[in-house]
């Protein structure tokens, strides 16, 4: 059965800082997903990693997939308070021919202070 | 930008009702899907539904769901007799065909049972 686990589940941060959340998984998938949420909000999409080694970046967001260490990071660049929110990573399990269930990690609720 | 859509925004029903939620999912998708989070928990997969019939559902799942595409355009959440423990938001999503799309969600529908 396939878990996944993200840490930290809560991160209090400056703005100007860096962090990094993390972001492990247990069975092999080359398949990751980062979404971001507000409070009562619903899933909004960040990024897609399909393949090892990719890197993809948005703004202060950068995500990257390593898929041998079964290990995927959000690096947070220079936070500012606007990224305030709940941040779930989630894993396909291997392909079975379309359902593509995903399996969400608890969430790393971020907060940046002025 | 293309989205899915949820009906209603929030439902409070009594113990022991039927509830149905309905969503439209992006037009030229092909798989549909619905989740839950219990607030304050993660996201947790419920069913996921491709060429007209469920291609997978979770143990949570029980004789108590289904769900249903009427008319090609709606896909619905039925829960036939509503417990406490059913009180969650309930998020609809989908994805086009191929693996490794983005998986777009909506905006959930809140559901309180008393």
């Amino acid at each position: 059965e396939l878990k996944v686990e993200q840490n930290p589940l809560f991160l209090s941060m400056q703005e100007g800082k860096n962090y990094t959340i993390y972001c492990n998984y247990s069975t092999t998938s080359d398949r990751l997903y980062w979404y971001r949420q507000d409070p009562g909000k619903s899933l909004e999409s960040l990024f897609v990693l399909l393949s090892n080694g990719a890197v993809k970046q948005e703004g202060r967001l950068m995500a990257s997939l390593d898929t041998k260490a079964r290990l995927s990071t959000l690096h947070i660049t220079a936070a500012v308070h606007d990224l305030s929110a709940t941040y779930f990573c989630a894993v396909d399990p291997p392909f079975r021919g379309g359902s593509e269930k995903l399996v969400f990690g608890k969430g790393t609720k971020l907060t940046v202070n002025p | 930008e293309p989205e899915v859509t949820q009906t209603p925004s929030h439902q409070v029903t009594q113990m022991g009702q039927e509830v149905i939620l309905r969503c439209v999912p992006i037009s030229n998708h092909l798989y549909f899907y619905w989740y839950r989070q219990i607030l304050g928990q993660k996201v947790e997969f419920l069913v996921s539904f491709y060429n007209n019939e469920i291609s997978e559902k979770s143990e949570i799942f029980d004789d108590q769901f289904s769900v249903e595409r009427p008319d090609g355009s709606n896909f619905t959440l039925k829960i036939r007799s509503t417990k406490l423990e059913d009180s969650a938001m309930y998020f609809c999503a989908s994805r086009a065909s191929e693996a490794g799309n983005t998986i777009y969600f909506g905006e959930g529908s809140w559901l309180t049972v008393v």
